[in-house]
C-alpha cells in the first residue's frame, strides 16, 4: 500500500511565485490535514478537511489555499510565496468516526523560498 | 483550545524507562490521546493511544488518570535509537482540529 504520497519531495521558488503541494492518500480515508514543520520546531497546522467539498482554517492558515474535490487528494496551494514559508510541509489522513488522533503522515516536501 | 503541555528536553541513559508527562487540561469526554515519535527529516510515527487507565504495545505502555487531564508515555529501558522528539496530541474540542504541543526532545546517552 502506498499509504500517503506527497509530491514533490523538494522545491525551489523564488519570492511571488505559486505552486501546488500534493498530497494523495489510498486508504479512503476523510480526514486529511495539512502540518508545516520549520527547523527545529513543533508541527503547526495550516488546513484540514473532514470529507470532499469540506474544508476548515488551522493554526496558520495565512498564505495558503486548499480545496478537496475527492477523497484521495487534498492539495495544498501558495498563492504568493515568501521566504517565511521556507518549512516542510507534511500532509496526515485518518479515518473518521471517534477521535483517535491516530494520524497516517507523508513522508515530507521540504519547501525552500529564495 | 486544546493545547497540550510537555517537557521541553529530557536525557536519559541507555537500559533506563523514561517517562514523558503531558498535561491535556481542555481533552473532551469521548476523545483519545495519542503519542507520535519523531526522527529528524521524517514525519511523525504513531507509538500508543489510549483513552483512559493504562494501554501497553510492545514499545510503550500510556499511563491516564481517571480525570483524564494528563498521561504519561513510558518507555522501557530506551536504547540510543529512541532519541528523538515526542508528542502528545489530542484533538481541539468536538472537532478534528489536531493541534500538536512542542514536544519532548528525548536524548538517550551511552
Amino acid at each position: 500500500n502506498a499509504g500517503v504520497t506527497q509530491t514533490p519531495k523538494f522545491q525551489v521558488l523564488k519570492t511571488g511565485q505559486s505552486m501546488t503541494l500534493q498530497c494523495a492518500q489510498d486508504m479512503n480515508h476523510e480526514y486529511m490535514s495539512w502540518y508545516r514543520q520549520d527547523p527545529g520546531m513543533g508541527l503547526r497546522l495550516i488546513h484540514y478537511s473532514v470529507g470532499a467539498g469540506i474544508t476548515d482554517q488551522g493554526e496558520v492558515p495565512n498564505g495558503y489555499n486548499v480545496s478537496r474535490s475527492t477523497t484521495e487528494d487534498f492539495p495544498l496551494r501558495l498563492l504568493s510565496a515568501a521566504p517565511s514559508q521556507t518549512s516542510v510541509y507534511f500532509c496526515a489522513s485518518s479515518g473518521l468516526g471517534q477521535r483517535t488522533g491516530e494520524l497516517f503522515f507523508g513522508e515530507g516536501s521540504r519547501l525552500t523560498v529564495l | 483550545l486544546a493545547k497540550t503541555t510537555q517537557p521541553i528536553s529530557m536525557d536519559s541513559y541507555e537500559g533506563q524507562e523514561v517517562n514523558i508527562t503531558c498535561s491535556h487540561n481542555n481533552i473532551a469526554t469521548n476523545d483519545y490521546i495519542t503519542w507520535y515519535q519523531q526522527f529528524p527529516s521524517q514525519g511523525p510515527r504513531f507509538i500508543i493511544q489510549g483513552y483512559k487507565t493504562k494501554v501497553t504495545n510492545e514499545v510503550a505502555s500510556l499511563f491516564i488518570p481517571a480525570d483524564r487531564k494528563s498521561s504519561t508515555l513510558s518507555l522501557p529501558r530506551v536504547s540510543l535509537s529512541d532519541t528523538a522528539v515526542y508528542y502528545c496530541l489530542v484533538a481541539e474540542s468536538g472537532t478534528y482540529k489536531y493541534i500538536f504541543g512542542t514536544g519532548t526532545r528525548l536524548k538517550v546517552l551511552a
